[in-house]
């Protein structure tokens, strides 16, 4: 059992805009930096956002992040058959002093 | 370019030990944090142990504390991952992972995968 829960799975078709959420507690996304990953098959992880917003270097405006309390959102938008993967978030826990890991959510392109 | 190869796994017995090592590539090693992240067959994203850039600041998983030991050599560019007393359950691909700032992981190596099984 994850401390940060996500939706297992969403789809949406090309053009749309699909959003993941991830939902925490007081010791970890409400008082913590947020990060999202995406990975896909076959792959390693890629650091989709961090700092809450943050995009790195490469990585699409395609993708934002927010943070509303114990709550993270990842929204992808005009979305295109290369974004099926699933995505990871992730966050500092206080209370375990661990970096937590979300279930993941599994991204389908209709 | 930024480079982070693992090696080290393999097949081993229960109660066994491995030592996974990630050498790297393409940036001042000395002055990053580094983590090590495993994935099991077919599961989700599990962090495993981080390490400072001077080693003064080490944190682990609960599910491996007091079995795995992770370590770093800046002047070979090198991280280390000992793990004794294996269990069936830490069967994963293992990742070793750049910390680029507090946690935020933008390079990740290929993995290595560890299977523990009798």
């Amino acid at each position: 059992q994850s401390v940060l829960t996500q939706p297992p799975s969403a789809s949406g078709t090309p053009g749309q805009r699909v959003t993941i959420s991830c939902s925490g507690s007081s010791s970890n996304i409400a008082s913590n930096y947020v990060y999202w990953y995406q990975q896909l098959p076959g792959t390693a992880p890629k650091l989709l956002i961090y700092r809450f917003t943050q995009r790195p270097s490469g990585v699409p405006d395609r993708f934002s992040g927010s943070r509303s309390g114990t709550s993270a959102s990842l929204a992808i938008s005009d979305l295109r058959s290369e974004d099926e993967a699933d995505y990871y978030c992730a966050a500092w826990d206080d209370s375990l002093s661990a970096y937590v890991f979300g279930p993941g959510t599994k991204v389908t392109v209709l | 370019e930024v480079q982070l190869v693992e090696s080290g796994g393999g097949p081993v017995k229960p109660g066994g030990s491995l030592r996974l090592s990630c050498a790297a590539s393409g940036f001042t090693f000395g002055t990053n944090s580094m983590n090590w992240v495993r994935q099991a067959p077919g599961k989700g994203l599990e962090w495993v142990s981080s390490i400072s850039s001077s080693s003064n600041n080490i944190y682990y998983a609960e599910s491996v504390k007091g079995r795995f030991t992770i370590s770093r050599d800046n002047a070979k560019n090198a991280l280390f991952l000992q793990m004794n007393s294996l269990r069936v359950e830490d069967t994963a691909i293992y990742f070793c992972t750049r910390d680029y700032d507090s946690f935020a992981l933008d390079f990740w190596g290929q993995g290595t995968l560890v299977t523990v099984s009798s």
